[in-house]
């Protein structure tokens, strides 16, 4: 069964400096990852994806991930944080057999402070 | 170009009533997903419909149902309503013509809220 794990309900950074948010797999098969952001009362916005390919993914806002196979992870990362990046953020795997279903993660809340 | 579209937007309801939940999914798009998202939770798979069938179901009672139209919008029903139903529900909608490499679009999402 796919499944992922937000060990850190919340991150609090300073805006300027590197953010990171955790995020670990299991899957049986390929992996296919993803990262989205929410915003209070609304939808998800889709960020970045790991299909296949070179570990450090790029996506939108500068945010990007790096692929750890061996130790079976997803981090999301940004170099420098914006107050603006404040939000929930999900870890999702897509279902190896129904690419329409996906296993969320619990949530990181990210808090940039000024 | 439309993204995808819920309404409405928020809801009461009292235990035991029925509620409908309506979607429009992005221009292009021909399948859509449902999730309930509970307070402080990630979304969780409530089901997937594509050709106006349902093509998979998650771990939720045959309360959910759900219904997809030939223009490929989709409704979600909700019967005999809990207070455990108050939740945030996403709708998701992607293209059943493409591969892993595609995302998922997800409206802004319907608030239930049962008392």
């Amino acid at each position: 069964a796919q499944s992922v794990a937000q060990p850190e309900d919340q991150v609090n950074v300073a805006e300027g400096n590197p953010l990171t948010v955790k995020c670990t797999y299991s899957v049986s098969g390929n992996p296919y990852l993803f990262w989205y952001v929410q915003y209070p009362n609304r939808g998800l916005q889709f960020l970045l994806k790991y299909i296949t390919g070179d570990n450090l993914v790029k996506g939108s806002y500068g945010f990007e991930a790096e692929f750890n196979k061996s130790q079976t992870s997803f981090h999301l990362k940004k170099p420098s944080a914006l107050v603006s990046d404040s939000a929930l953020y999900f870890c999702a795997v897509r279902d190896s057999i129904n690419f329409n279903k996906f296993y969320f993660g619990s949530g990181t809340k990210l808090n940039v402070k000024p | 170009d439309a993204g995808v579209t819920q309404s409405p937007t928020h809801l009461i309801k009292t235990r035991g009533q029925q509620v409908t939940l309506r979607c429009s999914p992005k221009s292009g798009h021909d399948t859509v997903s449902w999730y309930q998202q509970a307070l402080g939770q990630g979304p969780q798979f409530i089901f997937q419909y594509y050709e106006e069938e349902e093509r998979q179901r998650g771990n939720f009672p045959d309360r959910f149902s759900g219904h997809q139209f030939p223009n490929y919008s989709s409704e979600l029903n909700v019967n005999a309503l809990l207070l455990g139903d108050s939740a945030l529900y996403l709708c998701a909608s992607s293209s059943n013509s493409r591969s892993y490499n595609s995302p998922l679009h997800f409206g802004n999402g319907t608030r239930l809220t049962v008392t």
